[in-house]
């Protein structure tokens, strides 16, 4: 089946700074791909809609300005979480659409990424 | 999309089938029904998916009823490994643009 990368898996970082997590399509192409964030306990919240070549769309009550989503190439989106602070601390999932509609569910996810501000 | 309602957790024998409810009264016609399961710590998988029609896979089966305003998702013989949040999520079709938006999904555990 389709393969669906993120790097890091997990990350620790201070309050304040930013960071980068990479969602990569390893052997297919992706026009979309969506962004999830996951507290304990709680099920997976769509924060974005991510597509190449143009600006991601966020989800009602997500700051554009505070996870910055990029999506230059068919099978990389980045989101960054800048001046990260202890609340933003979260699991982070992305998922990628196929574009060539070869796989009837035609959604993969990641592993996710571990994120952890001090 | 319509929402969806489903128990916040079940147990099942190890062996035995595990059937998961899962109510959307409020589908539309141009609607399907999504099964994902989510393992501890790890992305969502895919399960099986279906319109009107029963559907039936490697993995599960999945019951939509007449009147497509329930569904049940059967994993025939359950294993310790088939422990998990098993969440079913009504969307459009991908060519209209329809986006998985997760619910509070069923914890299943499977014992031995």
């Amino acid at each position: 089946g389709a393969v669906v990368s993120q790097h890091p898996s997990w990350v620790i970082c201070k309050s304040g700074t930013s960071v980068k997590i990479e969602c990569r399509s390893l052997d297919f192409q992706a026009t979309t791909m969506f962004w999830y964030r996951q507290f304990p306990k709680q099920s997976l919240m769509l924060m974005a809609t991510s597509n190449e070549g143009s600006k991601a769309t966020y989800e009602q009550g997500v700051e554009k300005d505070k996870f910055l989503i990029n999506h230059a190439s068919l099978t990389l989106s980045t989101l960054t979480v800048t001046s990260a602070h202890p609340e933003d601390s979260s699991f982070y999932i992305c998922s990628a659409r196929d574009s060539s509609g070869r796989a009837s569910y035609e959604q993969f996810f990641g592993p996710g990424t571990r994120l952890t501000v001090l | 999309d319509a929402k969806t309602t489903q128990p916040p957790s079940m147990d099942c024998a190890e062996g035995r089938a595990a059937n998961l409810p899962c109510n959307h009264s409020t589908i539309s016609g141009n609607e399907y029904v999504y099964w994902y399961r989510q393992i501890h710590s790890q992305g969502p998988q895919y399960i099986i998916h279906g319109l009107k029609n029963n559907e039936t896979n490697e993995m599960a089966s999945l019951i939509i009823t007449e009147d497509r305003k329930s569904s049940t998702l059967i994993l025939p013989h359950a294993t310790l490994r088939d422990t998990a949040v098993y969440y079913c999520i009504v969307r459009v079709a991908r060519n209209q643009g329809g986006k998985l938006i997760f619910g509070q999904g069923t914890e299943l555990s499977v014992k031995p």
